[in-house]
């Protein structure tokens, strides 16, 4: 069975504060997606991420594969309380491209 | 484009009543999957259709759960009879193809509540 944990579970931190969430596991996937979702709604797509040592950007936040594609890393500088939510990771493996794996989720608040 | 629907948005039903949930996915998305994240754990697979046919279906829990996706556009999801430990939010979610750089659409989901 193949698990992504999350670190940390939960994070408070002051708007203007610069963050990084850990999603790490012992095993391999093809792919990488990283989520956030509000309350009451479904998790909506931040990033994919799929090959070894990649990093993307989008806006403040920055988001890295692991060389092994075994752990990624979400990395927000200059957090706003807009940015308030939680982010799962969830990886997927070539052997079964339609089905995710999801970590367990970091919530994090951006107090004003 | 109309998103991923899910109806009803909650639902509170007794230990052994039957409950059906309802997704709707984006048009012309082939595939559709369901999730499910019960309490204090992490959202996890339920099943995958691709159009009418069960992809997989290898983290549907036991017998009591039972989806269907008729004519491949709707999809049921139905519990009978519920237990307490179904409680929960289930997620439905669709993508245009499969594979590892495709995005799956989630719709805001149904949240189960079972006494």
């Amino acid at each position: 069975t193949q698990l992504l944990e999350q670190s940390p579970q939960f994070l408070s931190i002051q708007e203007g504060e610069n963050l990084t969430v850990y999603c790490n596991s012992s095993s391999v996937f093809s792919s990488l997606q990283w989520y956030r979702q509000e309350p009451g709604e479904g998790p909506v797509l931040l990033v994919t991420v799929v090959t070894g040592g990649e990093v993307k950007k989008l806006k403040r936040l920055t988001f890295q594969f692991g060389d092994a594609r075994k752990d990624s890393s979400l990395h927000i500088t200059a957090a706003q309380p807009g940015d308030t939510g939680l982010y799962l990771c969830a990886g997927r493996n070539n052997t079964n491209a339609g089905k995710s794996t999801f970590g367990d989720g970091t919530t994090l608040t951006v107090k004003p | 484009e109309a998103g991923v629907t899910q109806f009803p948005s909650h639902s509170v039903i007794e230990k052994g009543q039957t409950v059906t949930l309802r997704c709707d996915p984006i048009s012309g998305h082939d595939n559709l999957y369901w999730y499910r994240r019960v309490m204090g754990k992490e959202i996890k697979f339920l099943l995958h259709f691709v159009k009418e046919s069960k992809q997989d279906e290898s983290g549907m829990p036991n017998n009591r759960f039972l989806a269907e996706r008729t004519g491949g556009t709707y999809s049921t999801l139905k519990v009978q009879p519920a237990e307490l430990e179904d409680s929960g939010v289930y997620f439905c979610a669709s993508s245009q193809v499969i594979g590892r750089n495709n995005e799956q659409f989630f719709g805001p989901g149904t949240r189960l509540t079972v006494l």
